[in-house]
């Protein structure tokens, strides 16, 4: 089992829909957690860090879940720059900060 | 602004090729990270640093080594380039501690022929 795991998708989306993706982790050692966008041919840039009390940024909400070992992502009100990989990382302490990357999660928004 | 920088960007090697990639970053973090990225295997983490002169491997270390003399200086050491080793490098850093952010660099695409 992969320390991180994601849906890879893709998720179409029209334009304007709600769209939510998980991400499940292994080691319950785990502390930090972050969503990142990554574009095409890009780097990963931070999209936002996920809180234990869940987080809202805009039309992005954020939730860890610590008993299931999950986080995850809802991104409302779609828009066709939304389009993209949306990647959950994982920083585990325990691991000497070791930061593990889920595979990613493509969604592509349509008009 | 704070800056990870891969200064390869783009390079083209010859199987066999011992090969360099360099990754600084000028925010005195502890914590760097090299990756490589492949389509449908997502970041796969190769080496890691919390140090100067301290390495961990990651989970595909295999054919690569790494060297951190500096704080601010990662370097990924391919000792013999194969063409499976054709990717795309990301460099990143953080803090020591948890819940900061990672900042990466823009990624090195190598090229083995």
């Amino acid at each position: 089992r992969k320390e991180v795991e994601q849906d890879p998708g893709p998720f179409n989306v029209p334009e304007g829909a709600t769209v939510a993706f998980n991400c499940t982790y292994s080691n319950s050692a785990s502390q930090s957690f972050f969503w990142y966008r990554q574009d095409c041919r890009k780097e990963p840039k931070l999209l936002m860090s996920v809180y234990s009390s869940g987080n809202e940024d805009g039309r992005f909400t954020a939730q860890l879940n610590r008993a299931s070992q999950y986080i995850s992502l809802l991104i409302r009100d779609s828009k066709l720059s939304d389009s993209a990989t949306y990647l959950c990382v994982v920083i585990t302490k325990a691991a000497g900060n070791k930061l593990t990357f889920g595979g990613g999660t493509r969604v592509l928004v349509k008009p | 602004d704070v800056k990870v920088t891969q200064s390869s960007r783009y390079l083209v090697k010859r199987t066999g090729e011992k090969v360099f990639l360099e990754c600084v970053q000028d925010m005195d973090h502890e914590n760097m990270f090299w990756y490589r990225q492949d389509p449908g295997l997502g970041l796969r983490l190769i080496y890691f640093s919390y140090d100067v002169k301290m390495k961990e491997k990651g989970d595909i270390p295999e054919g690569y080594s790494v060297s951190r003399e500096k704080k601010e200086r990662f370097s990924l050491i391919l000792e013999s380039a194969s063409t499976n080793q054709t990717s795309m490098y990301l460099c990143a850093s953080t803090t020591g501690g948890s819940g900061n952010t990672i900042y990466f660099g823009e990624g090195s695409w190598l090229t083995v022929v």
